[in-house]
């Protein structure tokens, strides 16, 4: 059965503390590993699409890397304003994406 | 820079009544998604449409759920018969190729008592 399983559930960050989220798949025939930002309330924000092992993409102080089995998503020196709920979804060899339930980050100042 | 748009952004039903939700895809797009997500738990897929038809759905999708594109902008995702567990938020989403990012609007919060 395909899933992604995120990991830690919750991360309390003091500014400028860098830490790392982890999105563990299993899907038949991945056709794309993507990340999401949602704020209470809101839709899911895109910020990264991987393809394939090896892949790195970087956004301001975020990086996100993609292995055969996992990706993590780096924090580099977080602020409070990227305090939100991080989405990893993956999209098996069809149309649909499935997410992982979330890690909900609190960066405090 | 291009958004999906969804309306209402909250809507109160009473249970057994008809509701329609309602999107508008970014213009270029083809293909297109309805997710819902209960409180506190995750996003789950709904259907994907393509073409005038859908293309893919979940167990969630049950005959009590339809979708169309009446006009050629708007995209709607109809509940026939509203029950308590369909109370969530309904996010439309949408993308030019399958195997690209798809866009989510804002999302509709329904809530049925």
């Amino acid at each position: 059965e395909d899933q992604v399983t995120q990991s830690p559930e919750a991360l309390r960050l003091q500014e400028g503390e860098s830490s790392s989220l982890n999105c563990s798949y299993t899907v038949s025939g991945l056709r794309g590993l993507f990340w999401y930002r949602q704020d209470p309330g809101k839709g899911p924000e895109f910020l990264f699409t991987l393809y394939s092992a090896g892949e790195e993409k970087e956004k301001e102080r975020l990086k996100a890397t993609l292995t055969k089995k996992e990706s993590f998503l780096h924090i580099t020196a977080p602020k409070p304003e990227d305090s939100a709920t991080y989405l990893c979804a993956a999209s098996p060899n069809t149309d649909k994406l499935i997410f992982g339930t979330g890690t909900r980050l609190q960066v405090f100042p | 820079e291009p958004e999906v748009t969804q309306t209402p952004s909250h809507q109160v039903t009473q249970m057994g009544q008809e509701v329609i939700l309602r999107c508008v895809p970014i213009s270029n797009h083809l293909y297109f998604y309805w997710y819902r997500q209960i409180l506190g738990q995750k996003v789950e897929f709904l259907v994907s449409f393509y073409n005038n038809e859908i293309s893919e759905k979940s167990e969630i999708f049950d005959d009590q759920f339809s979708v169309e594109r009446p006009d050629g902008s708007n995209f709607t995702l109809k509940i026939r018969s509203t029950k308590l567990e369909d109370s969530a938020m309904y996010f439309c989403a949408t993308n030019r190729d399958a195997e690209e990012t798809q866009y989510f609007g804002p999302g509709t919060r329904l809530l049925v008592l």
